[in-house]
């Protein structure tokens, strides 16, 4: 166990569902990201947060609304997703790397989700 | 374009040989190189962190090389075992952006 949880593992939804991704460090890291990971493609980031504030948004479209309410949670909102969204989405936890020089990422098991 | 590359097809090697992985990039000044290993259905684990101002680490079976004159990073595995079959990526931080670039990856399959 790397000290992130993500739940649901799987999830199943169709386009017009809304549905949540949950993801907790207990790591007391100060920075939490979203990744997206397609097969055969590299991580995709999607959000940073550092300090419960978004400081990254990649060009990430309006149906994935992220959600820090502290520095140990991270929500994934989902809503209308398409067919091509369906992918592992990871979350990851890191010590922030401006004060540590580093950006050492601790991964969850990821949510399998499939968009029907 | 910044690019990192990775090999697509997957290594396969007979049990105890050394196995090298590469990871080569183009147009980018990485601050340091990470390996993860990534196994089916589960995120990706953190293995070690090489520095652009140092040319090897090691840790324990594991040895990774840092040329930044070639953009190049090798990963190696000695005297493999069935357990070290998994997916391994390569990571690049940048010092202006504080945001790691992940790679593909690629397969090992290490054989009995």
């Amino acid at each position: 166990e790397t000290g992130v949880t993500q739940t649901p593992r799987h999830l199943v939804m169709g386009m017009t569902n809304k549905k949540s991704l949950k993801c907790e460090q207990h790591l007391g890291h100060n920075a939490m990201y979203w990744y997206k990971q397609s097969a055969k493609k590299p991580l995709e980031l999607m959000f940073v947060y550092n300090f419960k504030e978004q400081t990254e948004n990649n060009s990430v479209p309006s149906r994935f609304s992220p959600e820090c309410p502290n520095s140990s949670h991270l929500f994934l909102h989902l809503h209308t997703l398409q067919p091509e969204d369906s992918a592992l989405y990871l979350c990851a936890s890191s010590q922030d790397p401006i004060v540590t020089g580093t950006d050492t990422q601790y991964f969850g098991p990821g949510t399998r989700l499939t968009v029907l | 374009s910044q690019k990192i590359e990775q090999n697509s097809e997957a290594l396969n090697i007979q049990e105890g040989k050394t196995a090298t992985l590469t990871c080569n990039y183009t147009n980018y000044s990485p601050a340091y190189l990470q390996w993860y290993r990534q196994d089916p259905g589960r995120g990706p684990v953190f293995l070690l962190l090489i520095r652009e101002n140092e040319k090897e680490k090691r840790k324990e079976r594991l040895k990774v090389t840092f040329d930044t004159t070639l953009k190049q990073s090798l990963f190696h595995i000695t005297a493999s075992q069935p357990a070290d079959s998994a997916t391994y990526l390569c990571a690049l931080l940048m010092d202006s952006s504080y945001k790691l670039i992940f790679g593909s990856g690629t397969r090992l399959l290490v054989r009995p």
